[in-house]
Parts: C-alpha cells; sequence; structure tokens
C-alpha cells in the first residue's frame, strides 16, 4: 500500500516568511510523528499526534513552530518567520497505534536564504 | 541528556562479507531499539526492531543483537550488498511514553565491489 508522503519534496524560502509542510500518513494510522534532520545527524523529535490532538510538543524549537492535524489524519507542520537555522529535512512517521513502528516518508527539505 | 550513538561512522565493506554496525546508547530505561536504513534523499527505512525482553532477534540476511549489562545493540548484515550502502542509525525508546524515538547520528555503510 502507499506509504507516508510529505509535499512539497523540497521549498526554498527567504528568511522572515511562513512555511508550511504538509505530511499524509498511512491509511489507518492514528499516531503522527514530525522529525526535523540536520545534515549529518539522525532526526529529532519535534512532536507528536494521537488522533487530532498533540500528545507531545516537547520537541519544537520554540513557539515559532506549530502543527495541526484537524481531522485525524493529514498534518501541516507550520513555521513562522524562518530564520536560516530552520533549514533541515522534516521528516513525517505515522504508525497504527503509538507503540507501533514507525514509517517515514521522504522528507521536505527547507531551505532558508 | 539520554542519548545514542554510534562506535564507527564509517564502515567499508566488501560485497559479500558479512558487516556489523555497532550502536551503544545511554538511556537504562529504553525497551525499544529499532534500526533505520537512509539512502539519500530518502527518508528512514524500518529494517529491523528489537524490544528488551529478547538478546537477538534475526530477519531476512539482518540479526539485530541486544545486550543490556553493557547497553549496547548491534546490527549484523549477512553478505553485504552494493544495494546495502547507506546511513544506518539506531534508534530508542521506551514503551508507555510517548514513543518518540531518539536517534543517534548514525554510520555509514560503504560496499566496495
Amino acid at each position: 500500500g502507499a506509504g507516508v508522503s510529505q509535499t512539497p519534496s523540497n521549498k526554498v524560502t527567504e528568511k522572515g516568511k511562513y512555511v508550511e509542510l504538509r505530511c499524509d500518513p498511512i491509511s489507518g494510522h492514528t499516531a503522527l510523528y514530525w522529525y526535523r534532520q540536520s545534515l549529518g545527524q539522525g532526526p529529532e523529535f519535534l512532536i507528536y499526534f494521537q488522533g487530532t490532538g498533540a500528545a507531545d510538543d516537547s520537541g519544537l524549537p520554540n513557539d515559532r513552530f506549530f502543527a495541526v492535524r484537524p481531522e485525524g489524519s493529514v498534518s501541516t507542520l507550520k513555521i513562522q518567520r524562518t530564520e536560516r537555522g530552520d533549514s533541515a529535512v522534516y521528516l513525517c512517521a505515522s504508525s497504527r497505534q503509538v507503540t507501533d513502528t514507525q514509517y517515514f516518508g521522504p522528507g521536505t527539505r527547507l531551505t532558508v536564504l | 541528556g539520554e542519548s545514542v550513538g554510534l562506535h564507527l561512522p564509517t564502515l567499508s565493506v566488501q560485497e559479500g562479507d558479512n558487516s556489523i554496525i555497532n550502536c551503544a546508547y545511554s538511556n537504562s530505561a529504553s525497551d525499544y531499539f529499532i534500526w533505520y536504513k537512509q539512502e539519500s534523499g530518502k527518508g528512514p527505512q524500518f529494517i529491523i526492531d528489537i524490544r528488551s525482553n529478547m538478546d537477538k532477534r534475526q530477519g531476512q540476511r539482518v540479526t539485530v543483537l541486544l545486550n543490556k549489562t553493557v547497553k549496547h545493540l548491534s546490527l549484523q548484515i549477512a553478505a553485504t550488498q552494493p544495494g546495502d550502502s547507506a546511513v544506518y542509525f539506531c534508534a530508542e525508546t521506551r514503551t508507555g511514553t510517548a514513543s518518540k524515538l531518539t536517534f543517534g547520528t548514525g554510520t555509514r555503510l560503504q560496499v566496495t565491489l
């Protein structure tokens, strides 16, 4: 079946702009996670959803970052007033239940100029 | 803070040989460990996992070993193939919590012909 999909695959923006990154999880998966991966590093947890609610947002670096999952399926990661340090690959993962294996999407590469 | 790390950043093996990738973890409360493979430009791909009530688990051409005494796990790849070339991450989590994964920095596996 279809895996996790993310759009866009690449996003180039200017410092100070607002961006939205989209994640479509595997159908039927109730848990959804966002991670951020800097070059040469492992992914770092940002936030996870169980259904529609953000169950743990402890990894969000500051209040410029926000994520929603209004209908318990698609999720959008929103970044306001982007900074050059936000440049990274943003990965989305989903799992059937919160304790199950997480399957990752291809990521969105964000470049802030 | 608690972290998961890898001993070797780059591992070069000949095609057909066996590969062993090592990982040390520091959180003694972790009870679920996963190996992911990440090819360039792609998201992490699940390979194999193991829970703390086991010390060995085998998949197709891969074996994961867990030594809780020294907080170490390894990934063994039998008969390494060119398609195995990638960065390998171990990740850990503690079930019953948020299930957010903590990743190490990764080991690059290079398969030579």
